[in-house]
This record gives structure tokens, sequence and C-alpha cells, in this order.
């Protein structure tokens, strides 16, 4: 039971370069979510999946587009990095707001 | 609007030292308040929620609503309490969390 899970833990990018982070988790919740984590802002909510094949906007949702093919899978694309994207991003998965468990996170270096 | 202040970036104590982390909130009503905490290497976690009124490895929180406060206390801090703290509320319109900026605590021996 590895609870949430994300890949890569670490990447590079160069300006204009795609990439797909990868969420999974096995706890069986309904939804997921997508963060980023930066100095002095905080967590702040990109997307979020309420069920399977549902996705919404959050705060930031600028610049990503995300997948929610099945209950377990959540990916966060950026189909062209800008260096306002250097994060750490964590997904998210819960089956109410209070309860939700985080992933390990992902860095983020956009160049 | 919403929002969640956290107004210390950093917060560093000495090991037995009291340790009060504060949380400021602006909400129309009566909000849904949370302690996450977030130690080196691991993943981000529950603390403690308002609603359940717990202390949670030493630590308590106490809603002020006169103050509109959430400050997360504890009376003797200890090395293994150094770790970034985010307080968070869940908004009234989105349903979603909104998260502060999030301290630093230091604890040194």
């Amino acid at each position: 039971n590895a609870g949430v899970t994300q890949t890569p833990k670490f990447q590079v990018l160069k300006t204009g370069q795609s990439m797909t982070l990868q969420c999974a988790q096995d706890m069986n919740h309904n939804s997921m979510y997508w963060y980023r984590q930066d100095p002095g802002m905080g967590l702040r909510l990109i997307y979020y999946s309420a069920s399977e094949g549902t996705t919404d906007k959050g705060e930031v949702p600028n610049g990503y587009n995300v997948s929610r093919l099945n209950k377990r899978e959540f990916s966060l694309r950026l189909e062209s990095a800008a260096p306002s994207q250097t994060s750490v991003y964590f997904c998210a998965g819960g089956q109410t707001q209070e309860t939700q468990y985080f992933g390990p996170g992902t860095r983020l270096l956009v160049l | 609007a919403q929002r969640v202040t956290q107004p210390e970036k950093l917060l560093s104590v000495f090991k037995g030292a009291p340790v009060e982390l504060k949380c400021n909130y602006s909400y129309s009503g009566s909000p849904e308040l949370f302690w996450y905490v977030q130690y080196s290497r691991q993943r981000l976690q529950l603390l403690l929620r308002h609603i359940s009124r717990e202390s949670i490895k030493g630590f308590t929180a106490d809603l002020n609503k006169g103050e509109t406060s959430f400050h997360l206390k504890k009376p003797f801090a200890q090395e293994e309490d150094s770790a970034m703290y985010y307080c968070a509320l869940i908004s009234y319109n989105t349903d979603k969390l909104i998260f502060g900026t999030g301290t630093r605590l230091q604890v040194f021996p």
C-alpha cells in the first residue's frame, strides 16, 4: 500500500519543452489534486478531479493540463514549460478536503 | 475574500521553549481550519483540525473567532518538531483547501 506516488522525483527542463508528471493512488480516493509549492506562496491548487473522468481548474491552472483516465491516476502536463513553472509539485488524493493524502512531490526546474 | 495569513516565515526556538505558530484568517461565516506539517524529506500531512479539538504530538490549536486566529501551540518544543507548518481553511465557495504561505519552525538543541 504505497498511498500516493509521484514520478519523477526531479526533472530539469528547458524552456519550451513538454513533460507529464504522473500521480497514482492506491487508496481508492474519488478526488485527486495537483498543487504547486513556491517559497512565500504556500501551496496553490492547479487542478483537481472530483471523480474519474472529471477535472476542474483550481487557483493557478494556466500553462497546465490534466488527465484523469481512471480512478488511480491523475497526470499533470506542461505543454511548453516556462521558468515561472519552476516549483515543487504535489499530488494528493482524498475522500474529503481535510483528509487529503499527499504524494512526496516532484521538483521541477525550468531553465 | 478568503485568505490565510501566516506572518512568520521562520520561527527559531530552543528545545524546551514554548512555541506559537501564528495563523490568521479572513472568512465569512464559520471556517473549517487545519494545520498541516511537512517534515524534511517527507510529504505534507494533516496535523490537526479545529473541529476535533485534539492534541497531536503535543500541539494544540484553538479557533478564536474574535481575533480570527488559529494559532498552533506547543508548551515545550522538541528537535523533531522542526518542519514546515501550513495553516489552511476550506473555501466556502469552491470547497477546496486554501493554504497559508507556511512557517518554518527550527528547534535548536
